[in-house]
């Protein structure tokens, strides 16, 4: 068990670029989810999988973010066009899937829109 | 909608003191609950957890957490506070829906006074 691994740990990037994030769960966790967390918040839900499948988005993933897990294991975590307001910290977690386990957070992207 | 409220955002505490760190929740159904801590710069890391049964759970790290139904609270408290324990907490509530993920409180920033 390695721990949910997360790449890059800092981003800065231009207003109106694109960035993409990548998320790698512990090995044989079924579920991944993609949190964010800005300044002085709790961590707030965008999007989980379970295996491939892309099960359930917040409102807070605008058009501009996209979420993939094509073969059920890494994800990436993408933002187009980005904004200032998209700074913040991007934490990716796992679970093995059986209700209500806990998740098992990655040590985050921390992006910075200038 | 399930909620939760951490009421302190800051507390200091002198070393070798005891802690006590407030969460309230509001859902309609017994919740499952959890305290997570945060290092600057750092992911989440699972203190404890409540799902059923005895409602003084033990965590990692000498935390333990009680669970009153009457209150709404999952209190987190711990006898003597190290210098290491200086972190950001955050409560959690888990409600098996359809994400299954977690609903995080804004967290209490916890300073250890020497």
């Amino acid at each position: 068990d390695t721990g949910v691994s997360q790449d890059p740990r800092h981003k800065i990037t231009k207003r109106g670029q694109n960035v993409t994030f990548r998320c790698d769960p512990i090995s044989e966790h079924n579920r991944l989810y993609w949190y964010r967390q800005t300044l002085g918040q709790g961590p707030e839900f965008l999007t989980y999988f379970q295996n491939e499948a892309q099960l359930e988005k917040s409102r807070l993933l605008s058009d501009r973010f996209s979420a993939e897990r094509p073969k059920g294991s890494f994800s990436t975590l993408e933002i187009q066009r980005t904004e200032q307001g998209d700074s913040a910290m991007y934490l990716c977690a796992s679970s093995p899937g059986m209700r209500n386990s806990p998740l098992h957070f990655g040590n985050g992207t921390r992006l910075t829109v200038t | 909608a399930q909620s939760v409220t951490q009421p302190d955002i800051h507390i200091t505490v002198s070393e070798g003191a005891s802690l006590e760190l407030r969460c309230n929740y509001s859902y309609g159904a017994t919740p499952y609950l959890f305290w997570y801590v945060q290092s600057p710069g750092q992911g989440l890391q699972l203190l404890l957890k409540y799902f059923s049964g005895d409602t003084l759970v033990q965590g990692i790290k000498g935390f333990e957490a009680e669970f009153k139904r009457s209150q709404s609270s999952f209190n987190l408290r711990k006898p003597s506070v190290h210098w290491s324990d200086a972190a950001e907490y955050f409560c959690a509530v888990g409600v098996g829906g359809g994400a299954d993920g977690l609903t995080f409180g804004k967290g209490t920033h916890l300073i250890i006074q020497p």
